[in-house]
């Protein structure tokens, strides 16, 4: 079975300072994972996502991510926040093996502040 | 332009009286998902469909059911909401294509409450 685990659940964060929102996963077979953005009373928003290949990728709004197989960890990145960034984020895993389900971690709330 | 669009945006309902949310993608893809998010959690699987496909999650309340009568649509029907079931619900699809999976497209979500 797969599960996903964000190790911070809020963040707090200057404007124009770092980033980083950790996930682990675990998952017996091949996996595809994701970091999604969630806005006040909104759907859920794409930011990046690993299916293969390189293990550094780059989503949209600056943001990145870095696959770490021997970690099992899917850690999301950006090196400078904005207040727009104020948002609620979410680690998402499916694997071939699990139904086309997609499961997520619980959350992390990322508070901007000028 | 939206791609999965789900309405209402916002929905009221009284105790015990069936509503039904709606679903509806320009996308053709063949996965379709119904999540319950309550506040400040994470978004949490119902059931989801494969094609024609239903998978209920073992967890999933029976009071919780779903209808999709083709690629476009899907339902979720609330046979009696109680108070618990006030939450946003989410539908999202994807395109599983020989076994590659591509993102989750979400709408915008249903926020349903009970009176």
């Amino acid at each position: 079975a797969q599960s996903v685990t964000q190790l911070d659940s809020q963040v707090p964060v200057f404007e124009e300072a770092p980033v980083e929102l950790r996930c682990n996963y675990s998952s017996s077979v091949s996996v595809y994972l994701f970091w999604y953005v969630q806005y006040p009373n909104q759907g859920l928003q794409l930011l990046l996502k690993y299916l293969s290949g390189s293990t550094l990728v780059k989503g949209i709004n600056g943001f990145e991510a870095e696959f770490n197989k021997s970690q099992t960890s899917f850690h999301l990145r950006k090196p400078s926040v904005h207040i727009s960034d104020t948002a609620e984020y979410f680690c998402a895993v499916s694997d071939e093996g699990n139904d086309y389900k997609l499961s997520f971690g619980a959350g992390t709330t990322v508070t901007v502040r000028a | 332009d939206a791609m999965v669009i789900q309405n209402p945006r916002y929905q009221v309902t009284q105790f015990g009286k069936p509503v039904t949310l709606s679903c509806s993608q320009t996308l053709n893809h063949n996965v379709m998902y119904w999540y319950q998010q309550k506040s400040s959690q994470a978004p949490k699987l119902l059931f989801h469909y494969y094609d024609k496909d239903f998978n209920n999650e073992a967890d999933t309340p029976d009071n919780f059911q779903s209808r999709r009568p083709n690629t476009s649509f899907c339902f979720l029907d609330i046979r009696s909401p109680g108070l618990g079931d006030a939450a946003m619900y989410l539908c999202a699809t994807s395109d599983w294509d020989r076994g590659q999976n591509t993102e989750a497209f979400f709408g915008q979500g249903t926020r349903l409450t009970v009176v």
